[in-house]
C-alpha cells in the first residue's frame, strides 16, 4: 500500500528539549512538505522540499529544522527555540494531477510540551 | 495575513440537503484551488480542484464553483450524506510556486 507514516503519532516533550518527527512516503513524489495546525488557524506550512538536498522554509519556519537526504524520507526536528511547539503536525508529499499539485497526507503527530 | 479565507466555522445540514462551504481568497496569482476533507486525527484527503481558468468542475456528488472576479469558489455537496460529515478546508496554489495556502476549516455535521 502507498501513502505516508508518519511517526510518533503522539509525542511528550519536556520544555528545552529537541524532538524529531518521522515522516517517509513510498509514493515515489518528489515533494515533501511540513504543516502545522492549531484551533482555528487552519494548516501552516513549515517547510517544504521539491527535491532531494533541497528545501525552503514556508511561512512559520522559525524554531525548526529539516532535512532531505533521501527521496522517500523528510523528518522535521522541532527545537526548543520553538516558542509554541504543541500542536498537531502533518506531513504530505505531492504529485501534480492535471496542473493542481494535489497533497497525500500522513495521518500526523501530535506534540505536546509538558 | 489571511490570503486564504473560510468565515463559516461551522454549518450543520440536513441529510439530503445540499451542503455549500464557501471560501475567499485575496492573492489574484492563485491559479489552482483545491478542496480537502479531514476527520479527527487523521490527515486531510483531497477532494476536489478547479483551475482558475474554469469556473465549474463537478465529480460525482461534489461541485466546485469559482468566481475569479469576486475572489470566491464554493464547494456543494448534494445529496449530503452522514459520511460527509468533517472539517473541510479549501487551499490555493500560487502561480509558479509549489506550496499550498491553505484556510482555516469549516466543520460540516450532517443531521440524520
Amino acid at each position: 500500500d502507498g501513502g505516508i507514516t508518519q511517526s510518533p503519532k503522539y509525542l511528550f516533550r519536556k520544555e528545552g528539549q529537541n524532538v524529531t518527527l518521522s515522516c517517509e512516503q513510498n509514493l515515489n513524489h518528489d515533494a515533501m512538505y511540513w504543516y502545522r495546525q492549531d484551533p482555528g488557524q487552519g494548516l501552516r506550512l513549515i517547510y517544504y522540499s521539491q527535491i532531494v538536498n533541497d528545501f525552503q522554509k514556508g511561512d512559520i519556519a522559525e524554531g525548526y529544522s529539516v532535512s532531505r537526504e533521501k527521496k522517500e524520507s523528510f523528518p522535521l526536528t522541532v527545537t526548543s527555540a520553538q516558542k509554541n511547539p504543541t500542536a498537531f503536525y502533518l506531513c504530505a508529499s505531492s504529485t501534480r494531477a492535471g496542473g493542481a499539485n494535489v497533497l497525500t497526507f500522513g495521518a500526523g503527530s501530535r506534540l505536546t510540551v509538558l | 495575513d489571511q490570503q486564504v479565507k473560510q468565515n463559516s466555522p461551522s454549518l450543520s445540514v440536513q441529510e439530503g440537503r445540499i451542503s455549500i462551504l464557501n471560501c475567499d481568497y485575496t492573492n489574484s496569482m492563485f491559479d489552482y484551488f483545491l478542496w480537502y476533507k479531514k476527520y479527527p486525527a487523521e490527515g486531510p484527503t483531497f477532494l476536489i480542484s478547479i483551475s482558475s481558468i474554469k469556473d465549474k468542475n463537478e465529480d460525482g456528488r461534489f461541485t466546485v464553483f469559482l468566481n475569479k472576479s469576486a475572489k470566491h469558489l464554493s464547494l456543494h455537496i448534494v445529496p449530503s450524506q452522514p459520511g460527509d460529515s468533517a472539517v473541510y478546508f479549501c487551499a490555493a496554489r500560487d502561480f509558479g510556486n509549489e506550496k499550498l495556502t491553505f484556510g482555516t476549516g469549516t466543520r460540516l455535521t450532517i443531521i440524520p
